[in-house]
């Protein structure tokens, strides 16, 4: 079975700035990684499928990259509403997502 | 657009069986997937199951003994059943939409419900 760790847990950034978060697999998934952000109080919402492809509506600071077993999600510039939860998910035999990483307000 | 909205009924008492729906609007269930995730209190996410238009299921291997997915075309909604709850069944219960089963590109609000007596 595979699994999908997030590193850090925790992300501590004022904005403006760059964030980089990880997403490695335990086994090769080739590009089969998407990315949501979660607020609190709110559903998931899709940023990124396929490891690169920005979901619809989704801003161009968002970018996402990677293949095979390690992946990144990359935010170039850190908005006020980007403070969040974000979770990497992919399909093996089911679905199934990262613990997740929290970007905080240093 | 599409909107997916959960219904049930908040709490339940363990050892019954947790109903919810998902109804679907502004658009046509047909042609995808809708599957349920959930996500207990300051946890993180779990993939319940999903339902194509057709009838064909999947589960999550964990809960496949407890969970039954039904879809209502006619309706445009789809239902989860969750049998023999107890207090780690207590969850925030989101329902979604995937066309492809690689990712959830629509989700629903979501809806806690609390196992207790």
């Amino acid at each position: 079975e595979i699994v999908l760790t997030q590193s850090p847990a925790t992300l501590s950034l004022s904005p403006g700035e760059r964030a980089t978060l990880s997403c490695r697999a335990s086994q090769s998934i080739s590009i089969y990684l998407a990315w949501y952000q979660q607020k609190p109080g709110q559903a998931p919402r899709l940023l990124i499928y396929d490891a690169s492809n920005r979901a619809t509506g989704i801003p161009a600071r968002f970018s996402g990259t990677g293949s095979g077993t390690d992946f990144t999600l990359t935010i170039s510039s850190l908005e006020p509403e980007d403070f969040a939860v974000y979770y990497c998910q992919h399909r093996s035999n089911w679905p199934l997502f990262g613990g997740g990483t929290k970007v905080e307000i240093k | 657009q599409v909107q997916l909205q959960e219904s049930g009924p908040g709490l339940v008492k363990p050892s019954e069986t947790l109903s919810l729906t998902c109804i679907v609007s502004g658009g046509s269930i047909n042609n995808d997937y809708w599957t349920w995730i959930r996500q207990p209190p300051g946890k993180g996410l779990e993939w319940i199951g999903y339902i194509f238009y057709s009838g064909s299921t999947n589960y999550n291997p964990s809960l496949k003994s407890r969970v039954t997915i039904s879809i209502d075309t006619s309706k445009n909604q789809f239902s989860l059943k969750l049998s023999s709850v107890t207090a780690a069944d207590t969850a925030v219960y989101y329902c979604a939409r995937t066309k492809t089963l690689r990712y959830f590109d629509l989700w629903g609000r979501g809806t806690l419900i609390t196992v207790s007596s």
